[in-house]
């Protein structure tokens, strides 16, 4: 069974640029999350997915925004990036069934350098 | 709001040292607990996982007891490896409310031969 994937796997950019990244997750999963990845701020969250619906939102500027197709795939997107971007971005893939919560797997992740 | 700590590191061992990597929890309900693991320049991965009081997570030689009355998850290991070397976060996922896991700040255990 795959695991998740996230393409690319490392991005440039220039502020002010716009990125998407792109997370498919394991085949059967519905549920993908986002999590921000820094040395200062550690593992932040997001947004979730599930069923193409935005379910849960973590405290992000609307810069950042995400969306879910009917396969499951996932991408977000950042736009006009600033240098604090920079940071690794990670996809989870999970059943998502919140009443019978399940483990999330995660991709290798996408290392972010705005320059 | 919930929330998980976890010790500072880095944490320096000897290889066959036995291991503890503290990590407690406030959350409301009945959350499930989580440890996972980083190696550099990859993702995380699952280690173990309880799901209700009581329940012990295990793999790989790391073990992990889900204790309600004193909120802690504490991870062990009786016999550490170099290999084991990486970075272990702990992490809560709330009752009820979808996928967002909420993690420890990380602690970064270095074993040496």
């Amino acid at each position: 069974k795959a695991g998740v994937t996230q393409t690319p796997r490392y991005l440039i950019k220039t502020r002010g640029q716009q990125v998407t990244l792109s997370c498919s997750p394991i085949s059967g999963h519905r549920s993908v999350s986002w999590y921000q990845q820094t040395p200062g701020q550690g593992l932040q969250f997001l947004f979730e997915y599930f069923s193409e619906t935005q379910r849960n939102k973590g405290n992000f500027p609307g810069r950042f925004s995400g969306r879910q197709f009917s396969n499951s795939r996932s991408e977000m997107n950042v736009s006009t990036l600033e240098l604090g971007d920079s940071a690794l971005y990670l996809c989870a893939s999970s059943l998502g069934q919140s009443q019978a919560p399940t483990e999330a797997f995660f991709g290798q992740g996408t290392r972010l350098t705005v320059v | 709001g919930d929330s998980v700590t976890q010790m500072e590191g880095p944490v320096t061992l000897s290889e066959e040292a036995f291991l503890t990597i503290n990590c407690t929890y406030t959350a409301t309900g009945y959350p499930s607990l989580f440890w996972y693991v980083q190696y550099p320049g990859e993702g995380l991965q699952l280690l173990l996982k309880a799901t209700k009081a009581d329940d012990k997570g295990s793999n790989k030689g790391f073990e992990a007891t889900y204790r309600k009355e004193t909120t802690s998850f504490h991870l062990e290991k009786g016999s550490v490896q170099v290999s084991d070397s990486a970075v272990y976060f702990c992490a809560l996922l709330p009752y009820n409310q979808g996928g967002k896991l909420i993690f420890g700040q990380g602690t970064e255990l270095s074993v040496k031969p």
